[in-house]
């Protein structure tokens, strides 16, 4: 199992620019998430997914959005990228509800100039 | 809404002490689930340890122990006989039924030879 992949490592955009971040697993995980880390602030959840065609809004959604057509796949999109969200991405998996342990990507690191 | 606290940015201890970090918690529900999580300076997020509410019993994992006190929200992880390779930023993490990963702002342990 390769586990979470995500997809560049490292990326720079110019303002107003527009891009998706990919993320996959290979672990037929039901749930899948993306979060941004931030110097001082942990981990804010922006969007998850509870299965195929199914998602929802987290903590901080605003700039992006996310679909979910199959099990596998849960790609980010920034439709006009800002200097606010330069930061650190990480797509996470977990199998089901609960106390079931959560899987995280090596992360993407984002630049908005 | 669900909030986690992390009330120590940074601390250092030498090789082979023992560290307690701290973490507080707050919500209406009864029944979540509590982690802590490690992330090295690769940006790897691993999960340490986690406990159910439900169980009275504190959750361990060879060095790591947690003193979960669930009338006052608390959640502490307590490292024995640290190593050079526990240097990390922790995270504590919260869950319940909406299944939104919370986490705090985290603690940067270094861990001094």
């Amino acid at each position: 199992n390769a586990g979470v992949t995500q997809t560049p490592k490292f990326q720079v955009l110019k303002t107003g620019q527009s891009m998706t971040l990919q993320c996959a697993q290979d672990m037929n995980h039901e749930y899948m998430s993306w979060y941004r880390q931030d110097p001082g602030m942990g981990l804010r959840l922006i969007h998850y997914s509870v299965g195929a065609g199914i998602t929802d809004q987290g903590e901080v959604p605003n700039g992006y959005n996310v679909s979910r057509s199959t099990t596998e796949d849960f790609p980010l999109r920034l439709l006009s990228a800002a200097p606010s969200q330069t930061s650190v991405y990480f797509c996470a998996s977990r199998l089901g509800t609960g106390a079931q342990t959560q899987y995280f990507g090596p992360g993407t690191r984002l630049l908005v100039l | 809404a669900q909030t986690v606290t992390q009330s120590q940015p940074e601390m250092s201890v030498q090789e082979a002490e023992t560290v307690t970090l701290s973490c507080t918690y707050d919500t209406s529900e009864n029944n979540y689930y509590l982690f802590w999580y490690k992330q090295p300076p690769s940006r790897q997020m691993i999960l340490v340890i986690r406990q159910e509410a439900y169980k009275q019993q504190n959750a361990t994992e060879n060095r790591f122990s947690v003193n979960f006190q669930k009338a006052a929200k608390s959640f502490s992880l307590k490292i024995s006989d640290s190593q050079l390779g526990d240097t990390a930023m922790y995270f504590c993490a919260f869950i319940e039924g909406a299944q939104k990963l919370v986490f705090g702002q985290g603690t940067r342990l270094t861990i001094n030879p």
